[in-house]
């Protein structure tokens, strides 16, 4: 597609339940990346795919969270058992071959998840 | 470790005004890129520039200049003449290798132009 494009927009979920937050790079990037952003701070680094293995997964902050990505395409992250200190933006970006250095990322619009 | 450090959390400013980001990292490794996005109020982060640790020429782009200074570790951001469409969130990062390795974020600061 002509961006990233991240679904759902919104999400609100109760405490406990599982979440499901989809990415959809651009066509032919082979590098994916999610962030997460809570209100007022900075973007903390969850996971990245080149292709799609997953060489960094120091960013996931519990088991709770994983992450796959299938056809070099779309990605999901997941979220288990959600907690209300899980409620943030998800954001997910993508890169056209070896990462940032010669291109930079393309962020999507984000997932902007509320546990209640 | 990599570290990117924005210390000013947040800056106000009048329109017409011209303000600087300032953006301090931390790496050892000798090959990084330095990278600054904008974040405006709808939320979606915007690219503005790149830099690669071997040029540290500045660099100017209409109202927008970076100055990258190995010495000290920074590369800081002026707006020149600011505008109310400059208000947002702008985010100095760091890349380091020349391969995959993700961005690491500056925790942002947050611009305001008054009209």
């Amino acid at each position: 597609g002509a961006g990233v494009s991240q679904s759902p927009s919104n999400k609100v979920t109760e405490k406990g339940k599982d979440v499901e937050l989809r990415c959809d790079p651009i066509s032919g990037h082979t590098a994916l990346y999610w962030y997460r952003q809570r209100l007022g701070q900075g973007l903390e680094f969850l996971i990245y795919f080149q292709g799609n293995s997953a060489p960094d997964k120091s960013g996931l902050p519990s088991d709770r969270f994983s992450a796959e990505r299938t056809g070099e395409s779309v990605s999901t992250l997941t979220i288990q058992r959600t907690q209300q200190e899980d409620s943030a933006v998800y954001l997910c970006a993508s890169s056209p071959s070896t990462g940032p250095a010669n291109y930079g990322y393309t962020f999507g619009s984000g997932t902007r998840l509320t546990v209640v | 470790a990599q570290k990117v450090t924005q210390a000013q959390t947040e800056i106000s400013v009048v329109e017409k005004e011209d303000v600087t980001l300032d953006c301090v990292y931390e790496t050892r490794d000798t090959t990084y890129y330095l990278f600054w996005y904008k974040q405006p109020p709808s939320g979606e982060l915007v690219f503005l520039i790149r830099r690669n640790s071997f040029d540290e020429q500045n660099e100017i782009s209409g109202r927008y200049s970076w100055n990258f200074q190995k010495s000290t570790s920074s590369f800081n951001f002026t707006i020149t003449a600011s505008q109310v469409v400059d208000s947002a969130v702008y985010f100095c990062a760091l890349s380091v290798g020349s391969g995959n390795t993700p961005l690491v974020f500056g925790k942002g600061t947050r611009l305001s132009v008054i009209a």
